[in-house]
């Protein structure tokens, strides 16, 4: 079955700084792969996706970048804000399969 | 957009007792949702995924028995911890996957249960 690795798992960055969280995968099959971010108490919340046929997708501050080949993406969130604060899920899934298989997370501090 | 609503979001109970949870899907049919539990600064573990109008599927080591599953509509399904102990104490979390719409997956807002 899929194996999603996520580092780091604990991260800490002066506020307007970037962040930078990088998670990969084993299996080949996987072909989306979206980013949760999840505040202390509350389910997940999507921020961003990308499918395998695209490298790069962006939306404001944040942005995830894909190499298939090297089965591995990555969060990147530029400008923090205290707001961001929070722990950060990747994951993987392929377009038949029901289950995402979920990264360890990464609790994102942003220090004012 | 797709929008998943969890009841409770808190819960207390003795042991030995049951507690039901609810999850809906607000603004679409789900025919397949998903349990996902959750421990203190870990990542979600997949229970079960929920099917309407059939039994549900567990994952290994998930006894079938203790955490029930019931999806008998298209915008719900429940998840009943029976004869709770304190070892149930955990954040759980359902989703579900609005087909129509986006591809990922809504999730509900957690349920936290704690047993006494």
């Amino acid at each position: 079955g899929e194996n999603v690795e996520q580092h780091p798992s604990t991260l800490s960055v002066q506020e307007g700084d970037s962040a930078v969280i990088k998670c990969t995968y084993s299996d080949s099959a996987s072909n989306y792969f979206p980013w949760y971010k999840q505040e202390l108490g509350k389910g997940p919340q999507l921020i961003i996706d990308i499918r395998s046929n695209v490298g790069e997708k962006k939306d404001q501050r944040i942005a995830v970048t894909l190499n298939k080949t090297a089965k591995h993406f990555s969060l990147h969130i530029t400008e923090t804000q205290p707001e961001d604060s929070a722990v950060y899920f990747c994951a993987a899934s392929t377009n038949t399969g029901n289950q995402f298989y979920f990264g360890t997370g990464t609790s994102l501090t942003v220090i004012p | 957009g797709a929008v998943v609503s969890q009841h409770p979001s808190w819960v207390i109970c003795k042991s030995g007792t049951s507690v039901k949870i609810e999850c809906r899907s607000l603004d679409f049919q789900a025919t397949t949702m998903f349990w996902y539990r959750q421990f203190p600064k870990q990542s979600l573990m997949l229970m079960a995924t929920s099917n309407e109008g059939s039994k549900a599927t567990y994952e290994q080591g998930v006894e079938k028995d203790k955490f029930l599953i019931n999806h008998a509509s298209l915008t719900l399904s429940t998840l009943t911890v029976t004869s709770a102990h304190p070892e149930d104490s955990s954040f759980y979390i359902c989703s579900a996957r609005d087909l129509t719409g986006r591809e990922s997956y809504t999730f509900g807002s957690g349920t936290r249960l704690t047993v006494v």
